[in-house]
């Protein structure tokens, strides 16, 4: 089975801190994501990749970058995390264009 | 723009029975629609996968299918069991595949009482 493993279940941040979540798959995919969920919301895309070095920019990429670098590990980085980025950030990635896989989830806690 | 619709929001069951989780989209120019389980404060899990030109797919309770031309699909679950308890997710796929065209419903929650 696909494993998408995300570093951290349970993060708290600080405002103003520079926060990097890292998400690593083990199946060769070509697709890595990064979703937000909030409640009320749903899942939202912030940014995704379809190849090393390559990303394009979601529904809400503001406040957010990404990096690349191999192919099995995909990273969010809060360049300077503020109060409205608390949320739970997923991690997922497909052989296009088939079955998404989940990681297990980031829950952000911005004070 | 696609939009994809989960209702109810919330379905309460006693253990045993048989139930349907509905997922509708509006635009039915697809590539494929998959279905996800999310317990609380985890990870989505897939569940199915349909293609469209498939009409439907099982997985051992569930079955899911697919009615492009309605926009319709719906998730059965046979002989619901209290661990079935989970919020359960459509995503639809734009025609060209691409994942900026992943669109996911808000959801059901079901709870499934022993």
């Amino acid at each position: 089975d696909v494993k998408v493993t995300q570093s951290s279940r349970y993060l708290v941040k600080r405002t103003g801190e520079k926060v990097f979540l890292e998400c690593v798959q083990d199946m060769d995919h070509e697709n890595m994501f990064w979703y937000r969920q909030d409640p009320g919301l749903g899942l939202r895309l912030i940014y995704f990749s379809y190849d090393v070095k390559m990303k394009e920019k979601g529904d809400i990429p503001e406040g957010y970058s990404v990096s690349r670098e191999k192919k099995e590990r995909f990273s969010l980085i809060l360049e300077s995390a503020s109060t409205n980025q608390t949320s739970m950030y997923l991690c997922a990635s497909s052989k296009f264009p088939e079955k998404l896989f989940f990681g297990s989830g980031t829950q952000l806690s911005v004070l | 723009k696609q939009e994809v619709t989960q209702i109810p929001a919330a379905l309460s069951v006693p253990e045993g029975e048989n139930l349907v989780l509905n997922c509708s989209f509006t635009d039915s120019a697809i590539y494929n629609l998959q279905w996800f389980r999310q317990d609380p404060g985890k990870g989505l899990t897939s569940l199915l996968l349909i293609q469209s030109s498939q009409r439907e797919q099982t997985s051992g309770r569930l079955n899911a299918s697919l009615d492009k031309s309605s926009g319709r699909s719906t998730l059965y679950i046979a002989a619901s069991q209290p661990g079935d308890s989970a919020t359960y997710l459509c995503a639809v796929r734009g025609s060209s595949g691409s994942a900026r065209q992943l669109t996911f419903g808000s959801g059901t929650q079901l709870t499934v009482l022993p």
